[in-house]
């Protein structure tokens, strides 16, 4: 079955703690992205890669770090430093065809909660 | 800039009236997706749009591709309980950047 997972759903972390929040697609997608969702809110851009070993800056970076060592997973780390790190965090993946447009497909979210 | 307006912000209807929202924007957009979320759940692409007044139905759900290129609808005919969700537009306005909506909060009372 192909898709995206991210891991865990839930998510539990004490204020001043990194936590890094899993994502994995089995689509074979060269493109992955990070997004925050926040209550009432749409989706806001955190970091994206378009190709392995390369990631780069969303609209609202600060606070958060991105690895992409292998094509089929994009950890993102919510450090200490995001002021308000509680929210509904969404992964996504798309083709990267540079002749058509990479619809994104989702996974099913991770809700972080910092206590 | 690339902003997209999503309107309305929320829909409170009766199961099996219809519904309609749409997204503009001031700039062109080249393809307009529509995606719907479940509470809890990552968005789900219903429709993609790829050119000018393009009109596509999945089901129940219409949406069109305006004329302009600066705009998109969606309809949802005879609502039922479990349409209930975040309706997303997004759009691109070239090949790899995304744009999306702030969403349509929709409650179908039975």
């Amino acid at each position: 079955d192909g898709g995206i997972t991210q891991s865990p759903k839930y998510l539990f972390r004490k204020e001043g703690q990194n936590v890094t929040l899993s994502c994995e697609q089995n689509l074979n997608h060269d493109a992955m992205y990070w997004y925050r969702q926040d209550p009432g809110q749409g989706l806001r851009l955190i970091y994206y890669s378009q190709i392995v070993n390369d990631f780069q800056k969303g609209d609202i970076a600060e606070g958060y770090s991105v690895s992409r060592e292998k094509k089929e997973s994009f950890p993102l780390t919510v450090t200490s430093a995001q002021k308000n790190p509680t929210a509904f965090y969404l992964c996504a993946s798309s083709i990267n065809r540079l002749d058509a447009y990479n619809e994104q497909f989702f996974g099913p979210g991770t809700r972080l909660t910092v206590l | 800039g690339q902003q997209l307006n999503q309107s309305p912000q929320s829909m409170f209807i009766q199961e099996g009236e219809d519904v309609s929202m749409n997204c503009t924007s001031s700039s062109i957009f080249n393809t307009w997706l529509w995606y719907k979320q479940d509470p809890g759940e990552g968005p789900v692409l219903l429709i993609a749009l790829y050119k000018a007044g393009e009109l596509t139905s999945n089901g129940r759900l219409t949406a069109q591709f305006g004329i302009t290129r600066k705009d998109s609808f969606l309809n949802i005919s005879a609502s039922i309980p479990s349409d209930v969700g975040i309706y997303f537009c997004a759009g691109f306005y070239n090949n790899n950047d995304m744009r999306f909506g702030a969403g349509t909060r929709l409650t179908v009372k039975p």
